[in-house]
């Protein structure tokens, strides 16, 4: 299994500016995973991150937007760039520990932009 | 892109009567997975499944899948209060990259 922490847990922040979200695994892993979940809504795939190269992002995504770090196997970071009220949401971060088809989120960080 | 496409979004439901959720996926995938999510929490895996005909029971819900249909089931039996919350089905792709379905707002009301 794999336990996943996130920081931080939740933040109001100003329009305008960036925040970045911090996902520590307890174990080494290829792939880590970034989701956000708009209000009321279900799970989107903003991008793939593996340790070593640059992110993949799905459509309706952009690395200028959501910059991605993934310095080693363990540690990623997602920031939330030049944030509107439309960026409101839970993002959470996600890993497959490889040795089972099970797939672990984290606990989630909720941003209020304002 | 793979699509999921999750019905009821609303399901009102008296404690003891059963009900299904459908998961209707649109390209071929191995991978169908259930997960419970309440309010302000993250997600709870409750099923995992890997092959066609794949069926798994635990508690008062039951999930199958069958492939050829793209089709995916949680079968809820004498529902209970505890059970309310939003369930969620999810597809994944030989990548591990996630597509959820819109989710299914469960209330089981006494």
């Amino acid at each position: 299994s794999a336990v996943i922490s996130q920081k931080p847990s939740r933040d109001i922040c100003q329009r305008g500016t960036s925040l970045t979200i911090q996902c520590q695994v307890d174990s080494q892993v290829t792939m880590m995973f970034w989701y956000r979940q708009q209000p009321g809504q279900s799970l989107t795939l903003i991008a793939t991150a593996n340790q070593g190269s640059e992110a993949t992002y799905e459509s309706g995504f952009v690395i200028d937007k959501f910059p991605i770090s993934r310095p080693n196997l363990t540690f990623s970071t997602l920031t939330v760039s030049n944030m509107s009220p439309e960026d409101s949401s839970i993002y959470l971060c996600s890993v497959n520990d490889g040795s089972s088809y099970e797939q672990y989120f984290g606990p989630g960080t909720r941003l209020t932009v304002t | 892109e793979l699509k999921v496409e999750q019905n009821p979004l609303f399901l009102s439901m008296q404690e003891g009567k059963n009900y299904t959720i459908y998961c209707n996926y649109s390209t071929t995938s191995d991978r169908l997975y259930w997960y419970r999510q309440d309010p302000g929490k993250s997600l709870e895996s409750l099923f995992v499944l890997l092959s066609n005909g794949a069926v798994k029971q635990e508690g008062r819900l039951m999930a199958s899948l069958d492939t050829k249909a793209r089709l995916s089931t949680l079968h809820i039996t004498a529902a209970v209060h505890d059970l309310s919350a939003t369930y969620f089905c999810a597809v994944a792709n030989t990548g591990n990259q996630f597509y959820f379905g819109t989710g299914t707002s469960l209330t089981v009301i006494p």
